[in-house]
């Protein structure tokens, strides 16, 4: 059975703070994306990640992947308080896409 | 451009009841699946479609059935809910099985079974 992992499951960071999100699976894969979800609402897709090395970014957000070591990192840079919410990696296997558990970010002023 | 569309938003049923979720997309999406989010748990894949007349299972299927009979609508069913159904519920929709742009997600459907 495929397993996603995220690390760390829950993040509090101050304001103006760098931070590293980490998503691992355990099956071959050269599709991840990236979610962000706020409290009560839908999943909005922040990243889409489709092959080895690709690397994207927006704002105070960048996302990687590499598909040799199953990993992919969300790091945050300077963060803000809208920055807080749950943040989820999805493996693309080919017959299905298999969502990690999540990482709650709390921003501290 | 109304995206995906869930309905209802919430619903609270008793155990043994039987009732259909409601998903709809208008961006001429070919692949829909639902998903069930508790807590803890990510998201978890419960049926999924790649056309209108083909449907399979996903990761948790047992306690519902799906039909896709027109490219638009999605409906998924509670054959005889059961507390170990109460969860949020979300319909995601895209050009094809994960694709480019990844899923656009409706905005859930949150369900109650006592």
């Amino acid at each position: 059975e495929l397993k996603v992992e995220q690390n760390p499951l829950f993040l509090s960071m101050q304001e103006g703070k760098n931070y590293t999100i980490y998503c691992n699976y355990s099956t071959t894969s050269d599709r991840l994306y990236w979610y962000r979800q706020d409290p009560g609402k839908s999943l909005e897709s922040l990243f889409v990640l489709l092959s080895n090395g690709a690397v994207k970014q927006e704002g105070r957000l960048m996302a990687s992947l590499d598909t040799k070591a199953r990993l992919s990192t969300l790091h945050i840079t300077a963060a803000v308080h809208d920055l807080s919410a749950t943040y989820f990696c999805a493996v693309d296997t080919g017959n299905q896409f298999y969502f990690g558990t999540g990482t709650s970010l709390t921003v501290i002023p | 451009n109304a995206g995906v569309t869930q309905t209802p938003k919430f619903q609270v049923l008793k155990t043994g009841q039987s009732m259909t979720l409601q998903c709809a997309q208008d961006m001429n999406h070919e692949y829909m699946s639902w998903y069930r989010q508790d807590p803890g748990m990510g998201l978890r894949l419960i049926h999924y479609s790649v056309g209108a007349g083909i449907t399979d299972q996903g990761e948790v299927p047992n306690g519902y059935n799906v039909s896709r009979s027109t490219t638009e609508d999605f409906p998924l069913r509670l054959l005889s809910a059961a507390p170990s159904q109460t969860s949020v519920y979300f319909c995601a929709s895209s050009y094809h099985r994960g694709g480019d742009y990844g899923y656009t997600f409706g905005s859930g459907t949150r369900l109650t079974v006592v």
